[in-house]
């Protein structure tokens, strides 16, 4: 089974950058399997924040971006503010035959 | 806009059973698939599974296949979460998606609010 692992926490001031890798492993993940990336607020349902590895919903800010090189994708925060400390999934498909959902093991971002 | 709307939070005993809802947009629900993810307090997200509620057509994650139910009426719109017999493990928060993408690159594009699901003695 295809597992994604993401860091379990990273921080920065105000203004500052940031990124969360996502990497992949199981021979069912790949270079042709592409990322998804999703924010969840405190206390709230996560919402979808970057599709099929860069693309950004409408409302969502510029200064989230992603990227995919390989079997690892990465998720930046440019220019970091306060209400962006939340918690980051990925999300990939698993190709294979049963297909099915995969998540990250999920990164807290601490707005410092 | 898509809308999914969960019903409220269920405090249950072990042994009961339960059936959560979500309720759709009527103009996306027989064209989508919706599913259910689970997140166990202080926990990542976890797929369940999903169904394409014109045929009923269902999978299952592995991990819950056989544990939990998922049905829909598309009749009501409504997308469905059940649970024949509870455990004290089952207690968490169930996320309503509706599944997008193309062929094999899948994600879930909406969501709704979440139902707490409370399973104590």
């Amino acid at each position: 089974q295809s597992v994604l692992t993401q860091p379990p926490s990273v921080s920065g001031a105000p203004g500052q950058r940031v990124t969360i890798s996502c990497t992949g492993s199981g021979s069912n993940f790949g270079a042709t399997s592409d990322v998804h990336w999703y924010q969840q607020l405190p206390g709230t349902a996560p919402k979808l924040l970057i599709s099929f590895n860069t693309v950004r919903p409408s409302g969502v800010p510029d200064r989230f971006s992603g990227s995919k090189s390989g079997t690892s994708a990465s998720l930046a925060i440019t220019g970091l503010q306060a209400e962006d400390e939340a918690d980051y999934y990925c999300q990939s498909y698993d190709s294979s035959l049963n297909g099915f959902f995969v998540f990250g093991t999920g990164t807290k971002v601490t707005v410092l | 806009e898509v809308q999914l709307v969960q019903s409220g939070a269920e405090v249950k005993k072990p042994g009961e059973s339960l059936r959560i809802s979500c309720k759709g947009s009527e103009y996306t629900f027989t064209s989508s698939w919706f599913g259910w993810v689970r997140q166990m307090p202080g926990k990542g997200l976890e797929w369940m599974g999903i169904i394409y509620p014109d045929d009923s057509d269902t999978e299952y994650s592995p991990s819950f296949e056989g544990q939990v139910t998922i049905s829909a009426d598309k009749a009501t719109s409504t997308a469905y979460l059940q649970w024949s017999s509870l455990k004290a493990s089952d207690s968490a928060m169930y996320y309503c998606v509706r599944r997008a993408g193309t062929y094999r690159q899948y994600y879930f594009d909406y969501w709704g609010q979440g139902t707490l699901v409370t399973v104590s003695s």
